[in-house]
Parts: structure tokens; sequence; C-alpha cells
């Protein structure tokens, strides 16, 4: 299976944008970026997902290297409620995503 | 009212109990999953279910059993808890043609002592 590699831990401050890397050297053709998000004492929250372009919604960005072998989580404005770890995962449509450690990330005030 | 709910939320049990974990939604997903996870770990599958009619093992399925017993319901089963087992579950689902956007219940905090 295709692996991601994120760091374990960031910070922020409140209001600022956040920039959370994802490497997938080994991503294939085929392969979905997704993101999902964990806040304390909840199950995962799907965040955003992207093929090749980069992808916009209401909760955040997603910018796609020009080689797919990294992408990025953009938050525009982070808040303390984004505090969570966020998942960097490489989809294939069967069902299996796999979940990493993904990066805890702090705000502060 | 939340899409996906588990019951129980918290269980303690002893060491060679079965257990049941419930899961039903309400958003009308055929497919559904379960997940279990420890502590500074990602998610492990444990099974999933294309429809009533198909179950799959997932990463981690031994000493484990589920039943999908319909659309809605999909139900987690430790035959014989083990202290090994202790563990947050979480249970999913996805629509066909997003398998991979999945939504994700409020998870059930298991106790095996």
């Amino acid at each position: 299976d295709a692996k991601t590699t994120q760091p374990n831990s960031m910070e922020s401050n409140e209001e600022e944008p956040v920039h959370l890397p994802c490497n997938h050297s080994t991503i294939s053709g085929t392969d979905y970026i997704h993101w999902y998000r964990q806040l304390p004492s909840q199950g995962p929250e799907y965040v955003i997902h992207g093929l090749t372009s980069n992808v916009n919604n209401r909760m955040a960005s997603l910018a796609i290297a020009e080689d797919r072998k990294s992408s990025t989580l953009i938050l525009h404005r982070a808040t303390l409620r984004d505090a969570a770890v966020y998942y960097c995962i490489l989809g294939r449509g069967d069902d299996k995503i796999i979940f990493g450690k993904g990066t805890r990330l702090h705000i502060l005030p | 009212d939340a899409d996906v709910t588990q019951t129980p939320r918290n269980r303690i049990t002893k060491t060679g109990k079965r257990i049941m974990l419930e899961c039903s939604q309400t958003k009308g997903h055929d497919r559904m999953y379960w997940y279990r996870q420890d502590p500074g770990l990602g998610l492990r599958l444990i099974y999933y279910s294309f429809d009533v009619k198909d179950i799959n093992k997932g990463e981690i399925s031994d000493g484990y059993s589920v039943s999908r017993q319909a659309q809605a319901k999909f139900s987690l089963s430790l035959e014989s808890a083990i202290p090994n087992q202790t563990a947050l579950y979480f249970c999913a689902t996805s629509d066909r043609t997003l398998r991979d956007e999945q939504y994700f219940g409020p998870g059930t905090r298991l106790t095996v002592t």
C-alpha cells in the first residue's frame, strides 16, 4: 500500500494560515489524496480530497504538487477549534484507506 | 441527530466475556466499516461491508466478528474479550461512489480487565 509521511506535530498561531505537509512519493496514478482530521474525543472527520488539481472547500484548500509526490493542506485562518490530528491518506477507491499517525496541530492563542 | 451512532459509548468488561458493539446510520450509505484506535496510533481497519450480503476482513480481524443486520446496522462482536482489545472503536460509512469519503461515529471506548 502506498504510504504517506507527515510531521508528528506542528504549531501555529491563531488567526494565521497553516500549511500541513504530506509526502507520498510512491503514489500511483489512480490514488486520490484525502485529508481527515480528528478533534479531541471525536471520530475522524473528512476534510478534503483531490487527484491532480488543487481543491478548495469551506474547510480548507488542498495544494497538490505537479508530480503528485507531495501535497499540502492549507487552513486559511486557524482557530482554536482547528487543533486536531490531521491525517493525509491515499485512497484507491477499494475501501481500504490506511490511517497513519498523522500530524498533531497545536494552535496558540 | 447524528448520522452515525454507536452504542454503548463506554464499556468495561472482563476477560473472556462476549461483547457486542453496535452501529447505526441514517445516511443511506451501503458501505460500513469498523476500526480500532490505540493510543498514539492511527486507525486500523477491522472489517468492512459493502452491503448486507458482503462482509470483508480488514487488516486486524482476528478475535472479532461482525454482523450486517440491515443496510443501516453493522455490529462488531468480541467473542472472548482479552485485555489487548482495550481500545477506542469507530464505526464509519461511505457511499459506493465515494468510498474513501467516510463518515465516522463518535466511538466506543472499550476496556477489558
